[in-house]
């Protein structure tokens, strides 16, 4: 069976803070993806990113890092240098390849950056 | 504006009502889903339409009816509802022929069932 946990329910920073928000999931498929989506206070979740089991790179995107390990079943999610605008719910995500119909979300973490 | 519409952002309604939700999509897209999120709990897939077609019905109770009159539209029918079926109800699209998971997501219709 295909499962995301997110362990963290809510995480509170203060501005220009760094946080990482964990992502932990468990499938049976040797190939899937993995997502992160952020739903801020207006209800709409937005994508942010989409990465393949085969590729193990980490990547970067402005303040946005993401830290896949598969020998930990991890995805993690780092915002760096936090802001206010980043105040919101983050979900991962996992799919497999060939039917992302289906995602399977985690809870969510939501994140408060404080001034 | 985030290119999916939906409509109306809140409801509350008792348990012999009959309401609708509606989306309207206008990314050009050719699937559409319906999806469940409660407090505390994984968002749900709900629905799946590809071209107008069901393609994924995730064992949802009957008293939630979908309807996809085009690739555009998609109503989510709803009667004899329960309390429990209180929540946020999101409407999402995709472009098809590539499944990529990038899913565009309405702002939501908060349903209240009392």
């Amino acid at each position: 069976a295909q499962k995301v946990t997110q362990a963290q329910t809510e995480i509170s920073v203060v501005e220009k803070e760094d946080v990482t928000l964990d992502c932990v999931y468990e499938t049976r498929d040797t190939t899937y993806y993995l997502f992160w989506y952020k739903q801020p206070p207006s209800g709409e979740l937005v994508f942010l990113i989409r990465r393949n089991s085969f590729d193990e790179q980490n990547e970067i995107s402005g303040r946005y890092s993401w830290n896949f390990q598969k020998s930990t079943s991890s995805f993690n999610f780092t915002i760096t240098a936090s802001q206010v605008v980043d105040s919101a719910v983050y979900f991962c995500a996992l799919s497999d390849v060939y039917n992302t119909d289906k995602l399977i979300f985690g809870t969510g973490t939501r994140l408060q950056v404080f001034p | 504006e985030t290119g999916v519409t939906q409509t109306p952002r809140h409801l509350v309604m008792g348990m012999t009502n009959k309401k609708s939700l509606k989306c309207e999509q206008h990314l050009g897209h050719n699937a559409m889903y319906w999806y469940k999120q409660s407090a505390k709990k994984p968002l749900e897939l709900m629905f799946v339409y590809n071209f107008k077609e069901q393609t994924e019905n995730n064992s949802v109770p009957s008293r939630f009816s979908p309807e996809c009159p085009n690739s555009s539209h998609l109503f989510l029918h709803l009667h004899t509802l329960q309390p429990e079926d209180s929540a946020l109800y999101l409407c999402a699209s995709e472009p098809r022929g590539r499944s990529t998971g990038e899913l565009f997501f309405g702002e939501g219709s908060r349903l209240t069932v009392l």
